[in-house]
């Protein structure tokens, strides 16, 4: 079955850093075209981050250069590190295995950058 | 970057067919954006409906459609239940090794 499992978020004072893990199961991310999305709270959703199966990586205006997704093909996780955190940065962030048909996503953790 | 608008919110009656759009700040929408369109229910996460513009998941139910319509792209449901309820977003693609560009959502209501 497959199944993705994110954590990591939490309350963090902006300036900080945090990073995300995404435990896939079912299939492996190292051959999934996979990526982050993120939810303001009461907002829509915004694309953060992509990594491909090639391990090439894009990234959203409004976070390249503070974050970086990698992935452990060992632990079959993913990552988001997330530096320089801002309040706008605040949301759910999502994990999902993206490929041509965006079939799996993950239930979300919550960021919430605030002093 | 591009901007895509769909419909702040709808009402459907129950048994009643609506049409959600999606367009772009570029331009028509086109099969080469590869329009997705999500389901997302309160404290739930996103659900894939739609990819490629009109193909299905396996768990899409069959009232669901998409298409082009115009310059847009749209997701039609017939035979409206009140368990689609939900916030409604289309994402399209803007080239590989760029982030899709996520629609504003539709509230639909079914009342």
């Amino acid at each position: 079955e497959v199944q993705l499992v994110e954590s990591g978020g939490g309350l963090i004072q902006p300036g900080g850093s945090l990073r995300l893990s995404c435990a896939a199961s079912g299939f492996s991310v190292s051959n999934n075209y996979m990526s982050w999305v993120r939810q303001a709270p009461g907002k829509g959703l915004e694309w953060v981050s992509g990594i491909y199966t090639g391990g090439n990586t894009f990234y959203a205006d409004s976070v390249k250069g503070r974050f970086t997704i990698s992935r452990d093909n060992s632990k079959n996780t993913l990552y988001l590190q997330m530096n320089s955190l801002r309040a706008e940065d605040t949301a759910v962030y999502f994990c999902a295995r993206v490929n041509d048909d965006f079939d799996f996503w993950g239930q979300g953790t919550l960021v919430t950058v605030s002093s | 970057q591009a901007v895509v608008t769909q419909e702040p919110s709808l009402t459907v009656s129950p048994g009643g067919t609506v049409t959600l759009t999606c367009g772009s700040s570029t331009g028509a929408v086109t099969s080469g954006h590869y329009p997705y369109w999500f389901q997302q229910k309160p404290g739930q996460a996103p659900r894939t409906l739609i990819y490629d513009t009109s193909i299905k998941h396996s768990w899409t139910p069959a009232r669901f459609s998409g298409s082009l319509l115009g310059d847009k792209a749209a997701l039609t449901l017939s035979g409206a239940q009140p368990e689609d309820e939900a916030e409604y977003y289309c994402l399209l693609s803007y080239g590989i090794g760029r982030p899709g560009v996520f629609g504003g959502g539709t509230k639909l209501t079914v009342l």
